[in-house]
């Protein structure tokens, strides 16, 4: 089935570093590309995404581009906050559920940030 | 104002019990989900509704019973608890609708259930 492979974490950083978080995807078809992002004691949050090959989702300063060829959506932002200290899960829309048209979300493991001053 | 709240926010509760989770969400979504995500952070989907009808079951023990009483709702109820049930559960919502690429989902903060 499709699936998703996120690095394994905690990434720390200090703060205005660069980011880089690698996400590759197995799929059927042409999945959409998300990224989700917890902060502590919350739920999940979109925080972008990207529908088709070589689209770029963007928000918050950070960018993902969808890459058919390598089968990957890596998460980066040029310069870290302390406020962006969280678990970031990449996902994919997987194929049709029980013949009823509806997709669903297949998730990666997720991938702790911790920024430090 | 909160989009999609679960309760209780978290629950101890002794192996063999019976217990529910509630999940509410005020966005006029019409699709909503559980989700469980177990010590390792991973993320799994157990049930989605949309409008009130069951669209989404995965492999879940017939002990988790997924109820919508209308489409602003959608409670969780797991039988003779396990130890293996001990996890962070999370409801979401989204405007979904057939065929159409995947409308952005919105999480609840997670209802922590650790049974002992």
């Amino acid at each position: 089935g499709n699936s998703v492979t996120q690095m394994e974490g905690p990434v720390t950083l200090s703060e205005e570093a660069f980011l880089t978080i690698n996400c590759t995807y197995t799929a059927t078809g042409y999945p959409s590309l998300f990224w989700y992002v917890q902060y502590p004691g919350e739920g999940l949050q979109l925080l972008l995404k990207a529908t088709k090959a070589d689209d770029k989702g963007s928000n918050k300063g950070f960018e993902a581009t969808y890459r058919k060829e390598t089968t990957s959506f890596h998460l980066e932002k040029g310069s870290v906050q302390v406020s962006d200290s969280a678990v970031y899960f990449c996902a994919l829309s997987d194929g049709l559920a029980m013949n009823t048209g509806f997709q669903k979300l297949v998730f990666g493991t997720g991938t702790r940030l911790l920024v430090s001053p | 104002d909160t989009a999609v709240s679960q309760t209780p926010k978290y629950l101890v509760t002794q192996m063999g019990n019976d217990k529910s989770i509630k999940c509410e969400q005020n966005l006029g979504h019409d699709t909503m989900y559980w989700y469980k995500q177990d010590s390792k952070k991973f993320l799994k989907i157990m049930f989605s509704y949309n409008n009130k009808e069951l669209i989404i079951n995965e492999t879940v023990p017939n002990r988790f019973s997924p109820k919508s009483p209308d489409k602003a709702h959608l409670n969780l109820h797991i039988n003779s608890l396990e130890l293996g049930d001990s996890a962070v559960y999370f409801c979401a919502s989204s405007q979904d609708l057939p065929g159409v690429i995947r409308e952005t989902q919105y999480f609840g903060p997670g209802t922590r259930l650790l049974v002992l």
